[in-house]
């Protein structure tokens, strides 16, 4: 069966800092990826998502970024955090055709 | 414009009965797909159904039906037989076209289920 890791689970960072959040996904191949972000209290914003190695699309501008080196694994990543990245960051795969998602347990991160 | 709305308050459910959580949604594209997801104070977002705009039946699993209401837009969840652990948001959402990469979300559903 296919399951999906994120890592780490919980963040605490300060403003400026640097920034990267891991995702891998296992038992499937070749999936669709996704970077999700959600707000206290609110639904989820897609940031990012990739059909495959190196393919990546951008939804929201923003100073974070996406990247997809391996098959399985999904990297957000930032050169400077603002206070306004903090929320839950949720990753999620598909099968190739698009259809359901599937989501990681998500990663909490504050900016200080 | 909103393309998925959920506009319910928290609600408070008393164990063993059925709950219907509303979802209205918004789009010109004939193809369409509905998701319900579940997401506990875990944080963990859970697939719950799935409803295709071209499927002539009810969406059901389990617990879960989805009353599909194509002319009014709506696709509102129902768990029967609540339980304890159904406490939870729960959120609607609509991907557009086929193979669209893109779900719309909505702001969600708390339900909290009483013994």
């Amino acid at each position: 069966s296919q399951t999906i890791h994120q890592w780490p689970a919980t963040l605490v960072q300060p403003v400026g800092s640097p920034l990267s959040l891991e995702c891998t996904v296992e038992g499937t191949s070749n999936p669709n990826l996704y970077w999700y972000r959600q707000a206290a209290g609110r639904g989820l914003q897609l940031l990012f998502y990739s059909v495959g190695i190196g393919q990546i699309s951008s939804e929201v501008p923003q100073n974070l970024s996406a990247s997809r080196p391996q098959d399985r694994q999904f990297i957000l990543s930032s050169k400077k955090l603002l206070l306004s990245d903090s929320g839950f960051y949720l990753c999620a795969w598909s099968g190739a055709r698009a259809d359901t998602q599937y989501f990681g347990p998500g990663t909490r991160l504050t900016v200080l | 414009a909103q393309k998925i709305t959920q506009t319910q308050p928290g609600m408070f459910v008393q164990e063993k009965e059925a709950v219907t959580l509303d979802c209205t949604y918004d789009t010109s594209d004939p193809s369409y797909g509905l998701f319900w997801y579940k997401q506990p104070s875990s944080g963990e977002m859970i697939f719950l159904i799935y409803q295709g705009s071209y499927d002539q039946q009810n969406a059901t699993e389990g617990r879960y039906s989805l009353n599909f209401q194509k002319a009014r837009k709506s696709a509102n969840l129902v768990i029967s037989a609540s339980q304890l652990g159904d406490s939870a948001m729960y959120f609607c959402a609509m991907r557009e076209g086929r193979g669209n990469n893109r779900l719309a979300f909505g702001k969600g559903n708390q339900v909290v289920v009483i013994p």
